[in-house]
């Protein structure tokens, strides 16, 4: 069925290099989508959007691309922190849906000393 | 300002009671909304509210799921006749509008309900 889904669940980087989480959704139709960050016990945090008219957002040390051709969404973190490490979903809104947004499954960024 | 809240922060109960949980969104948000988290998922939608009305319950997984919005604010879900895999996070989130379009969406830190 048509989702939003991450590559690695996982991904592992050092303190002060620059982190790229990938995600691919397959509703062409979608026309907004929202990276968010989930801390441990917490609900999760906006951090970028982007809407389907760019393909390119910057915002402090985060770039959201969007690639319409393949259907691809990426958020670049430069030079990351301890206090990166979290769970990252993308998410899409679908017109003619509902209103919430459907999330892909996450991953998890941890930050290495 | 005050985010959005919910309570309580955790629930434990016996397999077929009944619970309610409850949001308070951002004073002055019109859409709020309903999401299911299972361990180490993402968000599944469950309902939203424009003002008190809920345009699209599709998301609710069964019947024994409600919700309601008063006064176009607080909102309860209630989950009658509790099963072991109703077990998830619950979270709320509002927005200014109609979340579509760059109408960013504020979460409370959910409900963490445990079904025995």
């Amino acid at each position: 069925g048509e989702s939003v889904g991450l590559h690695l669940p996982t991904l592992s980087v050092q303190e002060g290099d620059n982190s790229i989480i990938n995600c691919a959704y397959s509703n062409s139709a979608s026309d907004y989508f929202i990276w968010y960050k989930q801390e441990s016990g917490k609900g999760p945090q906006f951090i970028i959007d982007i809407r389907s008219n760019m393909d390119k957002r910057q915002g402090q040390r985060v770039t959201v691309l969007l690639n319409k051709t393949v259907k691809h969404l990426s958020l670049q973190i430069a030079a990351t922190q301890p206090g990166d490490s979290a769970v990252y979903f993308c998410a899409e809104n679908r017109p003619g849906g509902a209103d919430g947004l459907t999330f892909g499954k996450g991953t998890h960024l941890i930050i290495q000393p | 300002g005050a985010g959005v809240s919910q309570s309580p922060s955790n629930k434990v109960t016996e397999k077929g009671k009944d619970v309610e949980l409850r949001c308070d969104p951002i004073s002055g948000h019109t859409a709020l909304y309903w999401y299911r988290q299972s361990l180490g998922q993402g968000l599944e939608f469950l309902i939203y509210f424009q003002g008190n009305s809920a345009p699209d319950k599709s998301g609710l997984p069964s019947d024994r799921f409600s919700a309601e919005r008063t006064g176009g604010s607080v909102s309860t879900l209630t989950i009658q006749r509790t099963q072991q895999e109703d077990s998830a996070v619950y979270l709320c989130a509002s927005s200014s509008q109609q979340g579509r379009m760059g109408n960013e969406q504020f979460f409370g830190p959910g409900t963490r309900l445990t079904v025995l």
